[in-house]
């Protein structure tokens, strides 16, 4: 079984400033999918960035990136120009291909200040 | 604007009282999932349909039921809920899983259930 694992439960970040938040997974597979989620305080759950483990070049949405090393099973979002509104939980995700299911990390809570 | 939508927010029910959640969406998706979130836990998956089709986890309580009438919505029916059902009950959709397609799962804003 797959499981995906994310070291930080909290994070705190300087707005404006750049934040890293790790997640490892493990998988006996070879194609798949990784996601990070932003669940912010009372409000739903919404996709931040989607990874195909087979394509090397790392996604990007805005401020939002990653780092996917396959070899190592690791994918880190950075977050960059962190805004007061970056401040939630994040969960990092795995889907093994399938039939679109996810497995979750543990979550980590964001906090940005001002 | 296209969304899921889950009916009520809040739910108070009493130690031993059936409750239903209920869940609709406007996306058109194939696949509905429940899950349950326990404060700052990573959700749990309960059960998920594909079209009619109803997939069960493994460890998923007898507790717990699920209905799908149609493609928009989507109950959950808990038995005889007791005090470790308190939770956020979130439901989510995707598109059909077409092979490589790694679909996102859009969710509700969640039922939060307190059980007294």
């Amino acid at each position: 079984a797959q499981t995906v694992t994310q070291s930080q439960p909290e994070m705190s970040v300087q707005e404006a400033e750049t934040v890293t938040l790790s997640c490892t997974y493990d998988t006996s597979e070879s194609d798949y999918y990784l996601f990070w989620y932003k669940q912010p305080p009372s409000r739903q759950m919404i996709l931040v960035i989607r990874q195909e483990a087979y394509k090397q070049q790392n996604a990007t949405e805005n401020r939002f990136s990653v780092n996917f090393q396959k070899a190592a099973k690791s994918f880190s979002l950075k977050i960059s120009d962190s805004q007061l509104g970056d401040a939630a939980m994040y969960f990092c995700a795995y889907d093994n291909n399938a039939g679109n299911m996810l497995t979750f990390g543990g979550g980590t809570r964001l906090m940005v200040k001002p | 604007d296209a969304m899921v939508i889950q009916n009520p927010r809040y739910q108070v029910t009493q130690f031993g009282k059936p409750v239903t959640l209920s869940c609709s969406q406007t996306l058109n998706h194939n696949v509905m999932y429940w899950y349950q979130q326990k404060s700052s836990q990573a959700p749990k998956l309960l059960f998920h349909y594909y079209d009619k089709d109803f997939n069960n986890e493994a460890d998923t309580p007898d507790n717990f039921q699920s209905r799908r009438p149609n493609t928009s919505f989507c109950f959950l029916d808990i038995r005889s809920p007791g005090l470790g059902d308190a939770a956020m009950y979130l439901c989510a959709t995707s598109r059909a899983p077409l092979a490589g397609a790694g679909n996102e799962q859009f969710f509700g804003p969640g039922t939060r259930l307190t059980v007294l």
